[in-house]
């Protein structure tokens, strides 16, 4: 089946600094990628779409600035958020489409990265 | 816009009880796709079950199935024999069929599942 990597698991890194995330699709073409960032007990809030080859498209109220998102091939992602503060501390989950059989589409997440800002 | 509805927060059952999830949403699509994801503690989004709107018959995983009703737009998950490994958040998520079909989800409801 369809498999998603991200990484890293976890990260810690110092207020201003800058930290990349990376989504992979395994064993298949990716062109949709999706970034979610998820609180602790709450549901997942999707924060933009990733396209391949062309800019990613920002939900209303997500800073383009702060989470730069590329998605410079068929089977890779990233997310980096820069400048970071306290308050980019969160749960950030990868999403890819992929086609199953015949014409369903499905999605499969990575398995998402824990990011503490201290 | 798409929205969805789970109107129950928490939920608890026994071991090897029924228990069904709700879930409505709202879409002016007439042909989509409709999720019922599983977060476990690990946190890995892990897909149950998956119907396709223009299909009348109810899908069905194992002790997964669905009560789709596409006019009431409801898409209530029903796990029978519940373990203790169904322990989870569990999100609905309806899906747009065109574009970039963006996923995004319900409030959620977590379910645990006692012994």
């Amino acid at each position: 089946g369809a498999v998603v990597s991200q990484h890293p698991s976890r990260v810690i890194c110092k207020s201003g600094t800058s930290v990349k995330i990376e989504c992979r699709s395994l064993d298949f073409q990716a062109t949709t990628m999706f970034w979610y960032r998820q609180f602790p007990k709450q549901s997942l809030m999707l924060m933009a779409t990733s396209n391949e080859g062309s800019k990613a498209t920002y939900e209303q109220g997500v800073e383009k600035d702060k989470f730069l998102i590329n998605h410079a091939s068929l089977t890779l992602s990233t997310l980096t958020v820069t400048s970071a503060h306290p308050e980019d501390s969160s749960f950030y989950i990868c999403s890819a489409r992929d086609r199953g059989p015949g014409v369903t589409y499905g999605y499969t997440f990575g398995s998402g990265t824990r990011l503490t800002v201290v | 816009a798409q929205t969805v509805t789970q109107s129950q927060p928490e939920m608890s059952v026994q071991e090897a009880e029924t228990v069904t999830l709700s879930c409505t949403y709202d879409t002016s699509e007439s042909n989509y796709y409709l999720f019922w994801y599983k977060q476990p503690p690990s946190r890995q989004m892990i897909l149950v079950i998956r119907q396709e709107a223009y299909k009348q018959q109810n899908a069905t995983e194992n002790r997964f199935s669905v009560n789709f009703q596409k006019a009431a737009k409801s898409f209530s998950l029903k796990i029978s024999d519940s373990q203790l490994g169904d322990t989870a958040m569990y999100f609905c998520a309806p899906p747009k069929i065109q574009g970039a079909q963006k996923l995004v989800f319900g409030q959620g409801t977590r379910l645990t599942i006692n012994p």
